[in-house]
């Protein structure tokens, strides 16, 4: 089983719209977590990290379910400029091993 | 610029060639990854450095595979006899304690591919 798991997508959203990802993870143990945005040949550039109560940076709002073992990303009032893959990153119980999903992608629409 | 840099950003070697990729980390980070994407995938951890330290290695990374850190700053990942499923992108990420948690600054990688 994956350590974590994320739906590809993709996303085609028009601007303005709220859009949601989930991303579920395997070890219960598990305490650090993060959003990272990643634009096409480029590379990962951190976002967010998630909370337990939850955090929110602008239009973005990231929470953490530790009871579904879930962590989730709104993003609201979509812009052009969002369109990227977003990528999941769950940290191991040592803090020693980062594991990314496999990302969603997210093309905002005119 | 303080960020992570990489070198070189791209190679294309001939299969059975021996290569080697260039991490500098952010000054102050003590932790440095390597990691290798390929299209549609997240990166997938290969190894990790606490300053010259190697203190966790992947199922994933072979014996073709050495990582270095010699003197706990920049860093070295030489793959040796290239295969065609080498093609991939290379990450290098350093990160420090941040309050309890480590966040990862990538640098713009290396492109390597295996003709």
């Amino acid at each position: 089983r994956k350590e974590v798991e994320q739906d590809p997508g993709p996303f085609n959203v028009p601007e303005g719209a709220t859009v949601a990802f989930n991303c579920t993870y395997s070890n219960s143990a598990s305490q650090s977590f993060f959003w990272y945005r990643q634009d096409c040949r480029k590379e990962p550039k951190l976002l967010m990290s998630v909370y337990s109560s939850g955090n929110e940076d602008g239009r973005f709002t990231a929470q953490l379910n530790r009871a579904s073992q879930y962590i989730s990303l709104l993003i609201r009032d979509s812009k052009l400029s969002d369109s990227a893959t977003y990528l999941c990153v769950v940290i191991s119980n040592t803090g020693n091993q980062f594991y990314f999903g496999t990302g969603t992608s997210l093309t905002v629409i005119p | 610029d303080t960020g992570v840099s990489q070198n070189p950003r791209h190679k294309i070697t001939k299969r059975g060639q021996n290569v080697t990729f260039r991490c500098d980390p952010i000054s102050e980070h003590n932790r440095l990854y390597w990691y290798r994407q390929t299209l549609g995938q997240g990166p997938e951890f290969l190894t990790y450095f606490q300053n010259e330290a190697q203190l966790e290695k992947s199922r994933l990374l072979s014996d073709r595979f050495s990582a270095e850190r010699p003197k706990g700053s920049f860093s070295t990942l030489e793959i040796q006899r290239t295969e065609q499923g080498d093609s991939a992108m290379y990450l290098c990420a350093s990160s420090k304690r941040t309050g309890v948690i480590y966040e990862q600054y990538f640098g713009p990688g290396t492109r390597l591919t295996v003709t």
